[in-house]
Order: structure tokens, then C-alpha cells, then sequence
């Protein structure tokens, strides 16, 4: 089992760029996550989606939106990229009965000019 | 804002020798804490949790303890090796909160001393 994948690992955007960050999962799990990590901070929740079909807004959704195309995979898409969203950003993933032991991918870094 | 808050952002050890990282947190409607390693350049990885109504609980060369009088959690390395060093973070889950209920403190950077 690969665990949680994510693609790129690394980005540079210029500001106005858009792009869209990929994450799949192969445990079967329902619920799965977008975080974004700054230095010094801790985990902070972008969105999340629950079970397949449905997403929802965490801590600090603003400047992105979330695609749950299916069980396995979860898009986090910046459609005008700005230097406050520079930052390594982590998906998650969890058995719907325990969405505090969360799997996390080896994160994207995205730096934004 | 945080609820869930470390002592320290640095803790060095010496090879060999037992490392304590604490954590404190303010809301009582906490059901589950836990704790994460995030060694550098990876994602979080999950090492134990508690329940609220537990007080200790243990595994592999790891102990965590929840002390709820003080609100305060921690998490007891036993005989700390080179590949122990990471950040730790402590997070609280509130009960009932959901998929969202998980909160995450800013990490305790932990460093081994050869």
C-alpha cells in the first residue's frame, strides 16, 4: 500500500497562476483532508470531506476550493494564487469512526512569487 | 484560536536518556488527545492517543499521560534514539466535532544529543 499520495512535491506559481494539487489514498478510507503548515504554526484545516459526495469548509478555505472526484482522491485547487498562500500543504486521510488518527502524504511545497 | 498550546518550542536530550514533551490544552470537551512525529521533509505521523477518560496510557517505548485537573498532556520517550528526532505535535479532538474536531498545537521540536 502506497498510503497517501500527493503530486507535485514541489511548485513555484507567480501570483494570478492557478493550479490544482492532487491527493489519492488507496486505505479505503471515507474521509479525507487538506491542511496547510507554515513555519512556526501548526496544522491548520483548509477543508475536509467527510465521505464521498460531500466537502466542507475548515479554519482557513478562503482562495481555495476542494474536489472530492471520487473515494480514493481529493483536489485542492488555487485559482488565483497569491504569496500568503505560499506554504507546505498535507493531505490527510481517516476511517470515518476515527478522524483523529489521521494518514498524512509527504505534503506539496508551494511557493508563490 | 489555539486551545491546544506546548511548553516549549525546543527540547534537547541525550542519547540514551528518557524525553518528556508537554502539552497544554483548555477545552474540556476534548473526547481524544494525540500525539504526532513529523520528521523532517514528511507528513505527521500518528505514535498514540488517549481517551478522555483514561490517565496513562502506553506503547512501544512511548507513554502518554493525561492529567485533566490541569488540563495538561505529555508524552514520555523511553530511552531516546537518533531517529526520534522530529517535532511532535499534540492535538485534541473535540467530541462530536466531526471530521473538523481535530486541532493541532504549534509542535515541540525535539533534538537528540549524541
Amino acid at each position: 500500500n502506497a498510503g497517501v499520495t500527493q503530486t507535485p512535491k514541489f511548485q513555484v506559481l507567480k501570483t494570478g497562476q492557478s493550479m490544482t494539487l492532487q491527493c489519492a489514498q488507496d486505505m479505503n478510507h471515507n474521509s479525507m483532508y487538506w491542511y496547510r503548515q507554515d513555519p512556526g504554526m501548526g496544522l491548520r484545516l483548509i477543508y475536509y470531506s467527510a465521505s464521498e459526495g460531500t466537502t466542507d469548509k475548515g479554519e482557513v478555505p478562503n482562495g481555495y476550493n476542494v474536489s472530492r472526484l471520487n473515494k480514493r482522491e481529493f483536489s485542492l485547487r488555487l485559482e488565483s494564487a497569491a504569496p500568503s498562500q505560499t506554504s507546505v500543504y498535507f493531505c490527510a486521510s481517516s476511517k470515518a469512526q476515527s478522524h483523529y488518527e489521521q494518514y498524512f502524504g509527504p505534503g506539496t511545497r508551494l511557493t508563490v512569487t | 484560536g489555539e486551545s491546544v498550546g506546548l511548553h516549549l518550542p525546543t527540547l534537547s536530550v541525550q542519547e540514551g536518556d528518557n524525553s518528556i514533551i508537554n502539552c497544554a490544552y483548555s477545552n474540556s470537551a476534548s473526547d481524544y488527545f494525540i500525539w504526532y512525529k513529523q520528521e523532517s521533509g514528511k507528513g505527521p505521523q500518528f505514535i498514540i492517543d488517549i481517551r478522555s477518560n483514561m490517565d496513562k496510557r502506553q506503547g512501544q517505548r512511548v507513554t502518554v499521560l493525561l492529567n485533566k485537573t490541569v488540563k495538561h498532556l505529555s508524552l514520555q520517550i523511553a530511552a531516546t534514539q537518533p531517529g526520534d528526532s522530529a517535532v511532535y505535535f499534540c492535538a485534541e479532538n473535540i467530541s462530536g466535532g466531526g471530521a473538523d474536531g481535530l486541532t493541532f498545537g504549534k509542535g515541540t521540536h525535539l533534538i537528540i544529543q549524541p
